[in-house]
């Protein structure tokens, strides 16, 4: 079983949607978790944190489920550019795991 | 917020050469790098974790002898790629994990470097 899993997509929405990735993890004693968002044939750059209480920046509302080892990532009011991949990342201990990335596209 | 260069962006040898990347992290002290590789379309393949003053941990079926890793600092990793093959090519891409945050918690990308082998 992998470490962490999320679903690759692609999701295809229209401009002013609103759309949920989640991502699965399996060690119960992680204990931090990120998005990262990767444009196209450039370096994943982190996008928030995520933190037990849940956290907002803009459109962007994270939240994490322990008790179902679940981070999701919520997106309102989709945008044309918020069109890239998504990556979850869990750090347990010293290591740091990542996700396969889901693809989103943002149609006009 | 953390800033970590890599160096070169991009970069043609050919078959055969061997081909230095470098991953500097700029404003911070990073303990541990990371080093990925990433086929187009494809999500990142973490190929080794390298902390400094210490031999990188290379994952299962990575070649060590090919993928050289030094940190020989806390600001700089490099990986070099010997006797690169065309099928080598690909976007390798650093991380550092720092402090800048107080818990070195937090990963931050390089920008990456596309090889190509002809």
């Amino acid at each position: 079983r992998k470490e962490v899993e999320q679903d690759p997509g692609p999701f295809n929405v229209p401009e002013g949607a609103t759309v949920a990735f989640n991502c699965t993890y399996s060690n119960s004693a992680s204990q931090s978790f990120f998005w990262y968002r990767q444009d196209c044939r450039k370096e994943p750059k982190l996008l928030m944190s995520v933190y037990s209480s849940g956290n907002e920046d803009g459109r962007f509302t994270a939240q994490l489920n322990r008790a179902s080892q679940y981070i999701s990532l919520l997106i309102r009011d989709s945008k044309l550019s918020d069109s890239a991949t998504y990556l979850c990342v869990v750090k347990a201990g010293n290591q740091f795991y990542f996700g396969t990335g889901t693809s989103l596209t943002v149609i006009p | 917020g953390a800033v970590v260069s890599q160096h070169p962006s991009r970069v043609i040898c050919k078959s055969g050469t061997s081909v230095k990347i470098e991953c500097r992290s700029l404003d911070f002290q990073a303990t541990t790098m990371f080093w990925y590789r990433q086929f187009p379309k494809k999500s990142l393949m973490l190929m080794a974790t390298s902390n400094e003053g210490s031999k990188a941990t290379y994952e299962q079926g990575v070649e060590k002898d090919k993928f050289l890793i030094n940190h020989a600092s806390l600001t700089l990793s490099t990986l070099t790629v010997t006797s690169a093959h065309p099928e080598d090519s690909s976007f390798y891409i650093c991380s550092a994990r720092g402090r800048t945050d107080g818990s070195g918690n937090t990963i931050y990308f390089g920008e990456g470097s596309w090889l190509t082998v002809v």
